[in-house]
């Protein structure tokens, strides 16, 4: 499979628990994005990899979320101290210079 | 800053009668466009994109949309509605800056086929 993964499909987690989701963009894609969707929204943007630098961050929702690419290939997003309004879909997207995006299926988040 | 507003949360059609999903754009300068489609459980799917060339822009599965900048209109069209279209809809626009090509996408429009 060519295409962009992310792990795992769904993620069920308690309140005030941490989580990690893990997206695999396409091997020669230099630029990786992370949005989330929640019920009945756009996709939003959280931030922006290219290669291994992470060049916006200021849209993250909050201190609480982090995200990494080291070595500038697979990246995770961190969600510490979860909250019930952290439940949502979360899309990696990965894109080659000039072309545009090929988006995973997300993670869904339901935190309980 | 880039928005889009897609002005119908809901559609609903007859299968084999046309589709019209509206989308209004506000941008700073001449934008690209796009219409997403996104199935239950699967990933966002590029229908089409407005690059500034062709204003009339032909995607997959025969739909087509029209840029209309004195509207500041990307409407998305398909002449015959089939029931495997029904889906979420999503109209985005994109934007360079410090976020590299960062999408602003609409809230979406569920377009419902009825049999």
């Amino acid at each position: 499979d060519t295409g962009v993964s992310q792990n795992p499909r769904h993620k069920i987690t308690k309140r005030g628990q941490n989580v990690t989701f893990r997206c695999d963009p396409i091997s020669e894609h230099n630029r990786l994005y992370w949005y989330r969707q929640t019920l009945g929204q756009g996709p939003e943007f959280l931030t922006y990899f290219q290669n291994e630098a992470q060049l916006e961050k200021s849209r993250l929702l909050s201190d609480r979320f982090s995200a990494e690419r080291p070595k500038g290939s697979f990246s995770t997003l961190e969600i510490q101290r979860t909250e019930q309004g952290d439940s949502a879909m979360y899309l990696c997207a990965s894109v080659p210079t000039g072309e545009g995006y090929t988006f995973g299926s997300g993670t869904r988040l339901t935190v309980v | 800053a880039q928005s889009v507003t897609q002005l119908d949360s809901h559609v609903s059609v007859s299968e084999g009668t046309p589709v019209l999903l509206r989308c209004n754009y506000s941008s700073s300068y001449s934008p690209s466009l796009f219409w997403y489609v996104q199935h239950p459980n699967k990933g966002l799917q590029l229908l089409l994109k407005y690059t500034s060339a062709a204003t009339l822009v032909k995607g997959i599965n025969g739909f087509e949309a029209e840029f209309k900048k004195s509207e500041t209109s990307f409407h998305l069209t398909k002449p015959s509605a089939h029931m495997s279209d029904a889906a979420e809809y999503f109209c985005v626009v994109s934007s360079w800056g410090n976020a590299g090509n960062m999408l602003t996408f609409g809230g979406g429009t569920r377009l419902m086929v009825k049999p």
